[in-house]
């Protein structure tokens, strides 16, 4: 069985420009979520969806947008890039909407960002 | 949210048994302790996950006392494959997403 795909695997982008960030879940599952992690730290959250309805914002500006297409599929956009925002975009899927042990997060191998 | 306090580093050898603490002091009844591992340019990939006592999977253990404000992640016999990152998150099943800290990075020497 695939795994979560992400596409593209590294992209570089100057400031200002715009990019999307595509994600394929696992067969099945539910919930995409969004995670950026930049260098020497750990993930932090996004975006969630779960059967196309955003479930859960973290802490980022409203030039980071998300969507959930009908066959889970999900895209994230970042308007306006800064130089902050250089860093690896990590997708993951679950099942179901929440984080237990019973429905762990699958994460893909990430979109790695450079903002020039 | 609890937060957790684990060591930024660890080093080890092969073959060794090794023990990463975790520290959740503020962890409420219905919280789980859960455990991920990242090796670089890769996402993060879930290890074990308990609520109390010990849990053992094929790869690691999770040793849980009973006021379950820490909890530790025990690899046995490391290998140099080993060598990654070991994030400590606790955890509310209703919760959509995951906090992370720092983690904890193991080398492993030969």
């Amino acid at each position: 069985d695939a795994g979560v795909t992400q596409s593209p695997t590294h992209l570089i982008k100057t400031r200002g420009q715009q990019v999307t960030l595509r994600c394929s879940p696992i067969s099945g599952h539910k919930s995409v979520s969004w995670y950026q992690q930049v260098l020497g730290q750990g993930p932090q959250f996004i975006f969630q969806y779960y059967e196309k309805e955003e479930r859960g914002r973290g802490n980022f500006p409203d030039r980071f947008s998300a969507r959930q297409f009908p066959n889970y599929s999900s895209e994230l956009n970042v308007n306006a890039l800064l130089l902050g925002d250089s860093a690896l975009y990590l997708c993951a899927s679950s099942l179901l909407a929440g984080v237990d042990g019973a429905n762990v997060l699958t994460f893909g191998a990430g979109s790695r960002l450079t903002v020039l | 949210l609890a937060k957790t306090t684990q060591p930024i580093s660890m080093d080890s050898y092969e073959g060794q048994e090794v023990n990463i603490t975790c520290s959740h002091n503020n962890i409420a009844t219905n919280d789980y302790i859960t455990w991920y591992q990242q090796f670089p340019s890769q996402g993060p990939r879930f290890i074990i996950q308990g609520y109390k006592t010990k849990v053992t999977n094929e790869v690691a253990s999770l040793f849980i006392p009973a006021d379950r404000k820490s909890s530790t992640l025990s690899l046995p016999r490391v290998s140099l494959s080993d060598t990654a990152v070991y994030y400590c998150l606790v955890v509310t099943g209703s919760q959509g997403n995951l906090i992370f800290g720092k983690g904890t990075k193991l080398s492993v020497k030969p």
